[in-house]
């Protein structure tokens, strides 16, 4: 099957560092791409939709500024935390549309100090 | 818009005995639905869909669900669990005809399987 993967697993930083997180589509092109976040013993909630070659679309109450997406080719689209703070520690967990299917990558433990 | 129900925010069943995880959705237009398994610190993993045909759907792991559209409801289900199937799953829905389209999540269930 499709496999997306992310990069990195698991991040530590420093309160006000930006992180990168990468999402990539390895065996197939994703015009669309979305990004979850999922807080402890919680569900996952949509943050954004990201499409190749235009700008992201965010749900209510996601700061687009902070959360700085780009989905620079069919097979990358990328999350920005800018200015990280404590309360942005979660799970963040990407997906890629294909074969009338989402598929997931294995998440990205992010944990702000 | 849509919305996911899982009724049961934690399920406990011993091992080889049967299991339903109870899903419902609201949407005024015709939907795909899904399940999905996450174990601690992973991703998602998809267990089984429905986009059309057969109303029974059978998915990895021996796991299987019911499409009902008069109760809107795609519970899931395993004749006998084993100790490997303690996870949280998520019941999710898109609407249909639009691959574009994210997923809504359910708030998931924990299925704990004792010995």
């Amino acid at each position: 099957g499709a496999v997306v993967s992310q990069h990195p697993s698991r991040v530590i930083c420093k309160s006000g560092t930006s992180v990168k997180i990468e999402c990539r589509s390895l065996d197939f092109q994703a015009t669309t791409m979305f990004w979850y976040r999922q807080f402890p013993k919680q569900s996952l909630m949509l943050m954004a939709t990201s499409n190749e070659g235009s700008k992201a679309t965010y749900e209510q109450g996601v700061e687009k500024d902070k959360f700085l997406i780009n989905h620079a080719s069919l097979t990358l689209s990328t999350l920005t935390v800018t200015s990280a703070h404590p309360e942005d520690s979660s799970f963040y967990i990407c997906s890629a549309t294909g074969y009338n299917e989402q598929f997931f990558g294995p998440g990205t433990r992010l944990t702000v100090l | 818009a849509q919305s996911v129900t899982q009724l049961d925010s934690q399920v406990p069943v011993f091992e080889e005995a049967p299991v339903e995880l109870r899903c419902n959705y609201s949407s005024s237009v015709s939907v795909y639905l899904f399940w999905y398994v996450q174990y601690p610190n992973q991703g998602l993993q998809l267990l089984l869909k429905y986009l059309s045909g057969s109303t029974l759907v059978k998915g990895i792991n021996g796991f299987e669900a019911e499409f009902n559209k008069s109760q809107t409801s795609f519970h899931l289900r395993k004749p006998s669990v084993h100790i490997s199937d303690t996870a949280e799953y998520f019941c999710a829905v898109s609407v249909r005809g639009n691959d574009g389209n994210s997923l809504v999540f359910g708030a998931g269930t924990i299925l704990r399987v004792k010995s």
